[in-house]
């Protein structure tokens, strides 16, 4: 059973340009957190996911941020007209249920030039 | 709201000596306490984790960590450091049951000298 698999792993985005970060969960996991994490802080949350559905996107800016889960494919994070202050790592983390802990994959580090 | 603070962006112990990692938490209801490593480049690695039941929990790698609620506290120890160890250390918790995500500490970098 495969991790949770993030790609890219590095990338690389000019001002103003849009970055699509895709996350697969974990095989029978329905549910996905979203993270970033900027230098020298803690992980912050984002937005909480299930199939097709937005549970919880408290975590999200308001503008240029968004997130989806289809029933088929991976969960996309997608933040359009991207800013240097958007830089970060952004980790994905996906459960089967809301009892047991997420596993986290490796990371998708956004490097706005 | 919940809140997560750790103490100490940096901690630095001898290769062999005891390990201290402290994280204190608010939470408006009894949570859930998480303790993740990181390695550079990496992402997070759950090392250990309380839900319910005995304060003192064991995880992997010889850590543990007690939930002492009085002092709303969940600090990580292990008894003898490895060069393998350093890395940076997330407490974290969760509203027990909740369907929100985790709140994170800063972090401490737990540094190993020989």
């Amino acid at each position: 059973n495969a991790g949770v698999m993030q790609n890219p792993r590095h990338l690389v985005r000019r001002r103003g340009q849009e970055a699509r970060l895709r996350c697969s969960p974990m095989k029978g996991h329905s549910h996905v957190y979203w993270y970033r994490q900027l230098p020298e802080e803690g992980l912050k949350f984002m937005v909480y996911l299930q199939k097709e559905n937005i549970i919880d996107e408290s975590g999200m800016p308001k503008e240029r941020f968004s997130a989806e889960f289809p029933k088929e494919g991976p969960s996309i994070l997608r933040i359009q007209q991207v800013v240097r202050g958007d830089s970060a790592a952004y980790f994905c983390a996906s459960s089967p249920d809301l009892a047991t802990e997420a596993f986290f994959g490796q990371g998708t580090r956004l490097t706005v030039v | 709201a919940q809140s997560v603070t750790q103490l100490g962006s940096h901690v630095s112990v001898s290769e062999g000596a005891l390990v201290l990692l402290r994280c204190n938490y608010s939470s408006s209801v009894p949570p859930y306490l998480f303790w993740y490593v990181q390695y550079p480049n990496q992402g997070l690695q759950l090392l250990l984790k309380y839900t319910t039941g005995a304060t003192l929990v064991k995880g992997i790698n010889g850590f543990e960590a007690e939930f002492k609620k009085s002092e709303t506290s969940f600090h990580l120890t292990k008894p003898s450091a490895h060069m393998s160890d350093a890395a940076e250390y997330f407490c974290a918790v969760r509203e027990g049951g909740g369907a929100d995500g985790l709140t994170f500490g800063k972090g401490t970098h737990l540094i190993i000298q020989p």
